[in-house]
């Protein structure tokens, strides 16, 4: 079964458009840490936000925003006022305390930003 | 400048042959991985180390081969057993390989056998 779900495949948006990038985890562990990276073109992932179970703060930082929801087994990332920089597929992945170095990853959401 | 550097960036490969991806670290990491990106199905998992001279297997390991002797280094063989290596491969670091720890990317190296 898929730890980690991005049912968005491919959005499309038009510059300066707010968009929500949808993930959702599935895990028994009481203690686990969520991760969204960034990949773009070049294909480097780039890493942008931790999060711990025990954190159910948003976040925000510049344009980006995340929202964690443990009652939705939740942890979705908004882009406010897209740039044709924000174009690249991300990724959401998940670690477990009790699993150690496993990183589950989700299968990527391709984002574009139409100029 | 620390960080992650992967060679070649681009490898073709004549199918039957062996061939060895580099990955190196001057981030003082203990905890080295190898990634398997294909299309729609996101980062898979080969091979992983926490310390020198001894790695484990991830969710993909078949075909493939590493060795750790050094910590800033962790080479990854595609060997001929691997019926489907055309990829992009990832290799990553992290502090000490624990749950906690943020994996940090090199810029990976796109193989294709002919």
């Amino acid at each position: 079964a898929q730890k980690v779900t991005q049912a968005q495949t491919e959005i499309s948006v038009v510059e300066k458009e707010d968009v929500t990038l949808d993930c959702v985890y599935e895990t028994r562990d009481t203690t686990y840490y969520l991760f969204w990276y960034k990949q773009p073109p070049s294909g480097e992932l780039v890493f942008l936000i931790r999060r711990n179970s025990f954190d159910e703060q948003n976040e925000i930082s510049g344009r980006y925003s995340w929202n964690f929801q443990k009652s939705t087994s939740s942890f979705n990332f908004t882009i406010t006022a897209s740039q044709v920089v924000d174009s690249a597929v991300y990724f959401c992945a998940l670690s477990e305390a009790n699993t150690g170095n496993q990183f589950y990853f989700g299968t990527g959401t391709s984002l574009t930003v139409i100029p | 400048d620390g960080g992650i550097t992967q060679s070649p960036k681009y490898l073709f490969r004549k199918e039957g042959q062996n061939v060895t991806l580099s990955c190196e670290q001057n981030l003082n990491h203990d905890a080295m991985y190898w990634y398997r990106q294909d299309p729609g199905q996101g980062l898979r998992l080969i091979y992983y180390s926490q310390i020198v001279n001894d790695f484990q297997k991830g969710d993909i390991a078949e075909g493939y081969s590493v060795s750790r002797e050094k910590k800033e280094s962790f080479p990854l063989t595609v060997t001929s057993a691997q019926k489907n290596p055309t990829a992009f491969y990832l290799c990553a670091s992290s502090i000490v390989g624990g749950p906690t720890d943020t994996q940090y990317f090199g810029p990976g190296t796109r193989l294709t056998v002919l």
